[in-house]
């Protein structure tokens, strides 16, 4: 149990459609990144938050996008959805003052079809 | 950027040891990582290396040699429950909280 909640689960959309995704991190985590983790494949790092603003970015497009609130909170959007996007998207917070133990949330799996 | 190489799968014995390689090719380094991943679970910390050497956690080693690029998790006395994906991860010095994964090795453990 690492404290880290994500919503929904599970959730199915239309190619084009737009989604949003939502992370609860513990009190005091203050800095959160989002991953991609596709079928059979490590999880890929697509951005990080750290107070609320966007801290570093991988390789992802624009039309990736994000947001962190002062309660902790988290949304990863991701606009006009394509087939490649489905995957298991987690993310992942971190307590401040520790640097690198991320405690990882269990997940939403997003099917684009 | 990162490059992160590992086995794709391995399979032992309940009760015996298995080494899970990993090498790197990294434009900037600090520090390594192993998580463990069961199936549509989230992953799961095991190991920091950041300094050469072997650091040993209860049934879990996990040793870095930075100089190769190489790293490994060791687990010994294997049990059913450690069947899962276990993920080698390197933090990118130029952001900290930025982890590059590699494609996991997925662990089967036989009665």
């Amino acid at each position: 149990e690492t404290g880290v909640t994500q919503s929904p689960t599970h959730l199915i959309k239309t190619r084009g459609q737009q989604v949003t995704l939502r992370c609860s991190s513990q009190s005091g985590h203050n800095t959160v990144s989002w991953y991609q983790q596709a079928l059979g494949q490590g999880p890929q790092f697509i951005f990080q938050y750290y107070r609320e603003e966007e801290n570093g970015r991988g390789n992802f497009p624009p039309r990736f996008s994000g947001l962190q609130f002062p309660n902790y909170s988290s949304e990863l959007n991701v606009n006009a959805l394509e087939l490649d996007d489905s995957a298991l998207y987690l993310c992942a917070s971190t307590p401040g003052g520790k640097g690198f133990e991320q405690y990882f949330g269990p997940g939403t799996r997003l099917t684009v079809t | 950027g990162q490059n992160i190489d590992q086995p794709t799968e391995m399979t032992a014995t309940e009760g015996a040891i298995v080494q899970i390689n990993c090498t790197y090719q990294t434009s900037g380094f600090n520090g390594l990582f192993w998580y463990q991943q069961h199936a549509g679970e989230a992953p799961t910390f095991l190991s920091y290396n950041v300094l050469d050497g072997l650091e040993e956690k209860g049934r879990f080693s996990s040793f870095l040699s930075r100089s190769k690029g190489y790293s490994y998790l060791l687990l010994k006395e294997l049990q059913m429950k450690d069947s899962a994906s276990y993920l080698c991860a390197v933090r990118d010095s130029s952001n900290d909280y930025k982890l590059s994964f590699g494609a996991g090795t997925t662990v089967t453990v036989r009665a």
